[in-house]
């Protein structure tokens, strides 16, 4: 497609369920990006893949929450045991090559657990 | 690490009047600076870029930043602002060295009223 796509775009969980985010990047971008925008707040990196390698995960606020990106496009944030703080717009981006040239973000997925 | 400081939450602003959306960040490093505009529901949109060279860089819409190394600064300016330019924005800030992932202010809301 033309841009990052997103899904689902609104996500409602129950305390306690597992979610699974998925990212549809530019067709052939190297990196991947996924941050995080609680309500009020600007988005905070969350973790990285170039290609297949996930490379950083040091913003991962939790071991409740894993990516993967096993074949180097699509891409799929999971939370496992979903809490109230999880809840937040969840924003992925890439970019063709390693810098910050083409920076593409997606619309996000806003996901309430109540 | 870096970090960026957006002072203003909110700045209410009359039509075709001049606005200054003020940014300043910490870094121990060279860094890279952006300002990202956010509609409602939508993801972010890259406004402008400074990555080197001039420390005047401009947007297509009107829009411009000056980096200011001495005061750590990057605010954004616009002449005479638009209904349309209301929106949430975002100064963000990267190292020049790595991939680069961005570390964002809370935002600033602009709102043009008639």
């Amino acid at each position: 497609g033309a841009g990052v796509s997103q899904s689902p775009r609104y996500k409602v969980a129950k305390r306690g369920q597992d979610v699974a985010l998925r990212c549809d990047p530019i067709s052939g971008h190297v990196s991947l990006f996924w941050y995080q925008q609680a309500l009020g707040q600007g988005p905070e990196f969350l973790t990285y893949f170039q290609n297949e390698a996930q490379l950083d995960k040091s913003g991962l606020p939790s071991d409740r929450f894993f990516a993967e990106r096993p074949e180097g496009s699509v891409s799929t944030l999971k939370i496992q045991r979903t809490q109230q703080e999880d809840s937040a717009v969840y924003l992925c981006a890439s970019s063709l090559g390693t810098d910050i040239y083409g920076y593409t973000f997606g619309s996000g997925t806003r996901l309430t657990v109540v | 690490a870096q970090s960026v400081t957006q002072l203003d939450s909110q700045v209410p602003v009359f039509e075709e009047a001049p606005v200054e959306l003020r940014c300043n960040y910490s870094s121990s490093v060279s860094v890279y600076l952006f300002w990202y505009v956010q509609y409602p529901n939508q993801g972010l949109q890259l406004l402008l870029k400074y990555l080197s060279g001039s420390t005047l860089v401009e947007s297509i819409n009107g829009f411009e930043a000056e980096f200011n190394k001495s005061q750590t600064s990057f605010h954004l300016r616009k002449p005479s602002v638009h209904i349309s330019d209301t929106a949430e924005y975002f100064c963000a800030v990267t190292s020049t060295g790595g991939f680069q992932k961005l570390v964002f202010g809370t935002g600033t809301r602009l709102l043009v009223s008639p």
